[in-house]
Formats: C-alpha cells, structure tokens, sequence
C-alpha cells in the first residue's frame, strides 16, 4: 500500500470556523508533512513531523495548528483563517526526514468564505 | 539557499514527440532530486527518485538524468501521449533541509 489519504477532498469555511483536516498513511513511514500550494505555484511546506515530533514549522501563522497523533496519522487543525489561506493543502510521507522519497495524498481543496 | 527553476515554463507537443523538460539549481550539494506529476487540482505523483550518486532513472517511457556539477536534471519523455499532459515538477532535497519545489512546466500533449 503505497496511498497516502486525506479528507475532506473540499471543504469552504468562513472566518470565524474551527476545522481540521486529515491526512493518514500505512506504509510505515515515520516523517509526515503539510504543504501548501496556491494557484499555479509550486508546495510550500507548512510543517514536518519525524517520529511524531514537530521538527520543522516554516513560520507559519498560529490560525494553523498541526498535531500527529501517532506515526499514521496527521491533522491541521484550522481557526480563525483569513479568504488568502485559501489553496490546495497536500500532505506527505516519507521513510524518514533524509534522502527520501516523498509520497503525497491527493489534496484538501480549502475555501475561506 | 537553494533556488530551483524549470524551463520551459509551458510546453505544448503533438501526440508522439519525445521530449525534454530541464531541471536546474543552484546548490549542488544536493542529497536527491525527485520528479513529481501533478494534473490540474490534484495532488503530487511521484515520477522518479535520483539519488546523488546516481546519473540516472528510468521508468517505463521516462529517463530522468542528473549531473550534479552543473546544476541540471533532465526529465525525458518518449513517444508522448495526451495522458501525459500534466504539470511537471522537481524537487531538490539538500544535506539537512527539506525539499524545494522548482515552478512546475505545464505540459500539453495534443492528439
């Protein structure tokens, strides 16, 4: 099994909501990731998880807060995001942090009404 | 920092051609270099994985090169097909960073 999954595929949100996205794999990998990527732009990562310890967070607002359960599972959790957070958000895994293969889910198209 | 860019930025071919799209960045103390598939609204799949010490990687109709010291990755497409138009991505991963992501060529293969 080498799928990485991510719900919802589409969600719309307004300003004032709370809600989470989740990204899930079983391919044992022990580095999980959240990019963000807007029209016609490459991903930008957001944050990388290693052994389900926060390693990197690129400065990203504190309206973004990611959590990892344990080693399959990762969430973003959403508050109080402005109409310009609206992007395709991409989770990703990998073996580990070093020289590895990345594998990306499919995506959580995110509206911000 | 590391600076990846792609040329072209689109590119549009009939049914057929064999094809090159061009990777290059401006670090070559690279740990690998990945190409990435992406169609329109979806997420990354991952094409090819070349390690620094590796020259190349081929998969199916695809044959990726690498040549560190110049900066450059070629990514070839032979006998292109409409199900391959989709953009194309590289992404360079260097010693103790995290990957970055070159702006993507759009290809379009036409029946």
């Amino acid at each position: 099994d080498t799928e990485v999954t991510q719900t919802p595929k589409h969600l719309v949100m307004g300003m004032t909501n709370k809600k989470s996205l989740k990204c899930e794999q079983h391919m044992g990998h022990r580095a999980m990731y959240w990019y963000k990527q807007k029209a016609k732009k490459p991903p930008e990562l957001m944050f990388v998880y290693s052994y389900e310890k926060l390693s990197i967070n690129e400065s990203v607002p504190s309206r973004f807060s990611p959590e990892c359960p344990n080693s399959s599972l990762l969430n973003l959790h959403l508050h109080a995001l402005q109409p310009e957070d609206s992007a395709l958000y991409l989770c990703a895994s990998s073996p580990g942090t070093s020289g590895y293969e990345q594998y990306f889910g499919p995506g959580t198209r995110l509206t911000v009404t | 920092k590391q600076e990846v860019t792609q040329i072209p930025a689109a590119l549009s071919v009939p049914e057929g051609e064999n094809l090159v799209l061009n990777c290059s960045f401006t670090d070559s103390a690279i740990y690998n270099l990945q190409w990435f598939r992406q169609d329109p609204g979806k997420g990354l799949t991952s094409l090819l994985l070349i390690q620094s010490s590796q020259r190349e990687q081929t998969s199916g109709r695809l044959n990726a090169s690498l040549d560190k010291s110049s900066g450059r990755s070629t990514l070839y497409i032979a006998a292109s097909q409409p199900g391959d138009s989709a953009t194309y991505l590289c992404a360079v991963l260097n010693y103790g960073q995290n990957f970055v992501f070159g702006p993507g060529t759009r290809l379009s293969v036409l029946p």
